[in-house]
């Protein structure tokens, strides 16, 4: 079974762009998260999808957003980037009930 | 506030040494606990997960943790450390009962001397 997939792996952005990331779950898995990852930081929870309906979200501005698709397909858009933002972003996705998350390889933003 | 405390940055032990990784959570109900490791320029992948029931968890690659409630800890346990082993490791605690939103703590450095 595939694992969580990310694209892009690399991404290099200017300061004021936005950029759109996407997330494809593990096959079945009906949840997905996002996490940003920064040496400062540590790990910070982002959202929580199930379903299509957004179901937790961390304490991120409102540049930070998400959807959910109906194949559990996952995007995030960050818009009018700052230096800030330059992390990692890691998607990962559950079957649901207590299930854990299994996470992806993650897509390095680097904002210029 | 729900937090997750790993008390050691960075820890080097002797391969084939035995490897504790301390981990202190607050929580006020029995929390959903977990154990990832991360090797560098990858994603985190699960190693244990504690729900409920039997407080000492047997995950993969020969680790195991023990749940003591009036401890507030989830320690990480290898009886023999492999080189392989080399990794940051992260203990996370699920928010508010959460398994999808996790609190992670800041992470242990693991390097392993031959």
């Amino acid at each position: 079974k595939a694992g969580v997939t990310q694209t892009p792996r690399y991404l290099i952005k200017t300061r004021g762009q936005q950029v759109t990331l996407s997330c494809s779950p593990i096959s079945g898995h009906r949840s997905v998260s996002w996490y940003q990852q920064t040496p400062g930081q540590g790990l910070q929870f982002l959202f929580e999808y199930f379903s299509e309906t957004q179901r937790n979200k961390g304490n991120f501005p409102g540049r930070f957003s998400g959807r959910q698709f109906s194949n559990s397909r996952s995007e995030m858009n960050v818009s009018t980037l700052e230096l800030g933002d330059s992390a990692l972003y890691l998607c990962a996705s559950r079957w649901g009930g207590d299930s854990p998350l299994h996470f992806g390889n993650g897509t390095r933003l680097t904002v210029t | 506030a729900q937090s997750v405390t790993q008390p050691d940055i960075h820890i080097t032990v002797s391969e084939g040494a035995s490897l504790e990784l301390r981990c202190n959570y607050s929580y006020g109900a029995t929390p959903y606990l977990f154990w990832y490791v991360q090797s560098p320029g990858q994603g985190l992948q699960l190693l244990l997960k504690y729900f409920s029931g039997d407080t000492l968890v047997q995950g993969i690659k020969g680790f195991e943790a023990e749940f003591k409630r009036s401890q507030s800890s989830f320690n990480l346990r290898k009886p023999s450390v492999h080189w392989s082993d080399a990794a940051e490791y992260f203990c996370a605690v699920g928010r508010g009962g959460s398994q999808g939103n996790l609190i992670f703590g800041k992470g242990t450095k693991l390097s392993v001397k031959p």
